[in-house]
């Protein structure tokens, strides 16, 4: 199985930029078609579709979630945080059956 | 309007089924694959398995031998049975319609969720 590792906890202060990394353990790329998405999790709530393919903004996100990387590398970027941003933030890769996710990184305030 | 909605019990005994119904509106589970995804409590979440929008399912192979996934067309809704349950099995179950194929290549996100079932397994 593909394993992506996150880092469980950053903290953050408001409008900063809060950067959120996902390592593969293979590359989860396809020719120029990165198979990474990322998700946002509030407590008590179902998790949110942010970025799929590496890059692509989800319907409704706001413009300061952006996504970057290939291969094994990946990114999130939230700039400038807001307070409604605080939440847990996952990885998901879909290269190869089963999809897995990352544990998770939980955005703090500083 | 795309939504999804899990039911089923809160509580299932040790070595007992679990069965989970997925009711999903504003799309047909005959043009979008659907998965379940669970989380237990206070930590990550796992890829259970899916049902393609033609009828095959993938299951992880980590729980392949207990599962099983199904659908009633007619009812739009699809269905988790996952057998021989134990402790660790307790978590929310999430079902989840995956986005639409635009690359020719799979990509297999989610971009609509359930609000979930909590399931605890206890006896």
């Amino acid at each position: 199985d593909i394993v992506l590792t996150q880092s469980p906890v950053l903290a953050v202060s408001l409008g900063q930029r809060a950067t959120i990394s996902c390592r593969a353990s293979q590359s989860v790329s396809i020719s120029s078609i990165n198979l990474m998405h990322w998700y946002q999790q509030k407590p008590g709530q179902q998790p949110k579709l942010l970025i799929y393919r590496a890059s692509n903004l989800a319907s409704g996100i706001p413009a300061r979630f952006s996504g970057s990387g290939s291969g094994t590398d990946f990114t999130l970027t939230i700039d400038p945080v807001q307070a409604d941003d605080i939440a847990a933030y996952y990885c998901q890769q879909s290269r190869e059956s089963p999809w897995t996710f990352g544990g998770g990184t939980k955005l703090e305030l500083k | 309007q795309v939504r999804l909605k899990e039911s089923g019990p809160r509580l299932v005994q040790p070595s007992q089924t679990l069965s989970v119904t997925c009711t999903v509106s504003g799309f047909s589970v005959t043009s979008y694959h659907v998965s379940w995804v669970r989380q237990p409590p206070g930590k990550g979440l796992e890829w259970v398995g899916a049902i393609w929008k033609g009828g095959s399912t993938d299951y992880n192979s980590a729980l392949k031998s207990r599962l099983s996934i199904s659908r009633d067309t007619s009812k739009n809704q699809v269905f988790l049975k996952m057998n021989s349950l134990q402790t660790d099995d307790t978590g929310t179950y999430y079902c989840a319609k995956h986005g639409i194929e635009t690359t020719g290549i799979p990509t297999h996100y989610f971009d609509y969720w359930g609000q979930g079932v909590m399931v605890t397994v206890s006896s």
